[in-house]
């Protein structure tokens, strides 16, 4: 059975820093592109992060870009992204998910670990 | 970015009616396009991937259909585990992203 399991979530004062883990089983997790997606309380979704298998390739989405860092250990099939000058407003549920491509879609989701920006 | 643009935001339904849900985008991502169903609480599930193709396990009362800039889901029969929110996605380039969302809810 295919699963993604996130930790790392917790209460961080604007400014801090946090890193997120995502720790992945039931498929072969070095030949998947993975991916992070958010949803901040009664909000919709938003993409935050993806990878590519080998680590080579990231791209991020603009509310995020030069402030996060996405990364993963393939011998440990895990997920990471680094989050730091946090906002108030990167408060959110944060999924990690794993990514098909051709046709592109995020099949697999965790069930999410949640980031609260607070002083 | 690519914008996405769904409509309605809600729509109050009744079990066994036919529901439709269209996603717009801002310019052509071809059939770039994907569809999930998220319960309060729950991550997203994905419906559709590819604007029709209907992901293993999904009811076939799901189906999508579109390409270019304009996309719909449709749901034949609107059963009690339904009701949710549905959200489109695009691939067609960097960076991703999502449609605000509609809220099927029950009459």
């Amino acid at each position: 059975e295919v699963q993604v399991v996130e930790s790392g979530g917790g209460l961080v004062q604007p400014g801090g820093s946090l890193r997120l883990s995502c720790v992945a089983s039931g498929f072969t997790f070095s030949s998947y592109w993975m991916t992070w997606v958010r949803q901040a309380p009664g909000k919709g979704l938003e993409w935050v992060a993806n990878i590519n298998p080998d680590g080579s390739d990231k791209h991020y989405g603009d509310s995020v870009k030069g402030r996060f860092t996405i990364s993963r250990d393939n011998a440990k099939n895990s997920l990471f992204v680094q989050m730091n000058s946090l906002r108030a407003e990167d408060t959110a549920v944060y999924y990690c998910a794993r990514e098909r491509v051709r046709p592109e879609r995020f099949d697999s989701w965790g069930q999410g670990t949640l980031v609260t920006v607070s002083s | 970015a690519i914008q996405l643009t769904q409509s309605p935001s809600s729509l109050s339904t009744s079990v066994g009616d036919r529901v439709t849900i269209t996603c717009r985008a801002s310019q052509g991502i071809s059939s770039d396009l994907a569809w999930y169903q998220q319960k309060p609480g729950k991550p997203p599930k994905l419906l559709i991937y590819g604007a029709s193709s209907l992901e293993s396990g999904v009811p076939s009362r799901f189906s999508g259909s579109g390409s270019g800039t304009d996309f719909t889901l449709t749901i034949s029969s609107l059963q009690p585990e339904d009701f949710a929110t549905y959200y489109c996605q695009h691939f067609k380039s960097y960076p991703l992203t999502f449609g605000g969302g509609t809220k099927v809810e029950i009459k």
